[in-house]
């Protein structure tokens, strides 16, 4: 079952502001990786962290991989429409076993 | 790189009948495939995990006769859903894990959208 807790849930934010999510874990996981889902299509990778602690960066995106290896957080800068969609969360303990979380619908207001 | 394609995109059939859909690692080699479900406003629910040449792993809850899963090779798995029903209208999404390096990671399809009458 999911083991994720991502929050918020859903965000409606103004072009321009920005945003910042997050997911925890009870359970330790090796990697963490961020996705985007736009309606009727797949999730698109946005970033992926390998090591506790790692901040990176993939344009106006940011996120961190927890020291305690239970979360992590996304954050997008100076959001535009084009932003708009569902970011998903998700933690890998090994090849074949990752977790996501339920997913933060974001809106972006004009 | 690390392009995955499912086939078809959208897909509409009469309850009972049997309905394919593949899915490809387009540029690299997958030693493990996954096939998930996911709900209108929901998360991707994990149904079974395939690794080439062996039988798929399913998960909990998820019968395997009914969704039958081949990974014939490192490029390729197959979902099958027989016999559907209009429960099983859903969005359903693959993704490929690569062997190593940059596709060190999952890469998802673009999904399939199945509506049974």
């Amino acid at each position: 079952g999911q083991q994720l807790n991502q929050s918020p849930q859903s965000m409606f934010i103004q072009e321009g502001e920005d945003v910042s999510m997050n997911c925890t874990s009870s359970s330790i996981f090796n990697t963490w990786l961020w996705y985007k889902q736009e309606p009727g299509e797949g999730p698109v990778l946005l970033i992926a962290l390998y090591k506790a602690g790692e901040l990176t960066s993939n344009g106006r995106l940011t996120a961190q991989f927890g020291i305690t290896r239970k979360d992590s957080f996304l954050n997008i800068s100076a959001s535009i429409p084009s932003d708009v969609g569902i970011y998903f969360c998700a933690g890998r303990r090994n090849n074949n076993d990752m977790r996501f979380g339920a997913g933060t619908r974001l809106t972006v207001k004009p | 790189g690390a392009v995955v394609s499912q086939h078809p995109s959208r897909v509409i059939c009469k309850s009972g009948t049997s309905v394919k859909i593949e899915c490809r690692s387009l540029d690299f080699q997958a030693t493990t495939m996954f096939w998930y479900r996911q709900f209108p406003k929901k998360s991707l629910m994990l149904m079974a995990t395939s690794n080439e040449g062996s039988k798929a792993t399913y998960e909990q809850g998820v019968e395997k006769d009914k969704f039958l899963i081949n990974h014939a090779s490192l490029t390729l798995s197959t979902l099958t859903v027989t016999s559907a029903h209009p429960e099983d209208s859903s969005f359903y999404i693959c993704s490929a894990h690569g062997t190593s390096g940059p596709t060190d990671t999952q890469y998802f399809g673009p999904g399939t959208r199945l509506t049974v009458l």
